[in-house]
């Protein structure tokens, strides 16, 4: 299993661009979760998937939209970059069996600088 | 919605020592506390979780204890080593809430020789 994976791990955008981060897992997991790690801020959630088709929003969701078509993939996406958005983003995936909570698996991150 | 404060920031200790971080929550609710580490440039990756239903965890140098009433929960570390260097992060969440952790601002722990 590759576990979590995301990509790219770096880009270098202008303002008013956008872009998709993407993010895949293997592992079948149900929840997906975006969060987005600044200094000093630990990490926050931005939006978050229970499953195929379902999508929240999560603490800090303005600028940022997502979609779950599938199982595997959780896409985020900017429709136009600001310098607020500089971060490193962290994409993140876990089940729950029996309702308990279970482990969440972090993906590598994606280092996004926004000019 | 929750708030979770995390205590100290940095934190310096000499190899061997133990070092505790302290975490506080603000949702009664919350029954689910994971604490995540941190090295420079890589992912966080769980090192242990606590539920409500406990009090205490131990997994060899590292235990977790919560204390509901207070609503506040702590990592131990003991015997420090140099690879404990980290940054630290506790976290919050309710089960069945499709994994929305609420994290903690982050402990940056330096074991010195």
């Amino acid at each position: 299993n590759a576990g979590v994976t995301q990509t790219p791990k770096f880009q270098v955008l202008k303002t008013g661009q956008s872009m998709t981060l993407q993010c895949a897992q293997d592992m079948n997991h149900e929840y997906m979760s975006w969060y987005r790690q600044d200094p000093g801020m630990g990490l926050r959630l931005i939006h978050y998937s229970v499953g195929a088709g379902i999508t929240d929003q999560g603490e800090v969701p303005n600028g940022y939209n997502v979609s779950r078509s599938t199982t595997e993939d959780f896409p985020l996406r900017l429709l136009s970059a600001a310098p607020s958005q500089t971060s490193v983003y962290f994409c993140a995936s876990s089940y729950t069996a029996g309702g308990t909570q279970e482990t969440q698996y972090f993906g590598p991150g994606t280092r996004l600088l926004v000019l | 919605g929750e708030n979770v404060e995390q205590h100290p920031s940095t934190l310096s200790v000499q190899e061997g020592d133990s070092a505790v971080i302290k975490c506080t929550y603000s949702d009664s609710a919350s029954n689910y506390f994971p604490w995540y580490k941190q090295e420079l440039g890589k992912r966080p990756q769980l090192i242990i979780d606590i539920r409500s239903n406990v009090g205490e965890k131990k997994d060899q140098r590292i235990a977790v204890t919560l204390n509901k009433t207070a609503k506040h929960f702590s990592l131990h570390i003991t015997e420090t080593q140099p690879e404990d260097s980290a940054v630290y992060f506790c976290a919050a969440s309710i089960t069945g809430t499709a994994s929305k952790l609420t994290f903690g601002t982050g402990t940056r722990l330096q074991v010195t020789l």
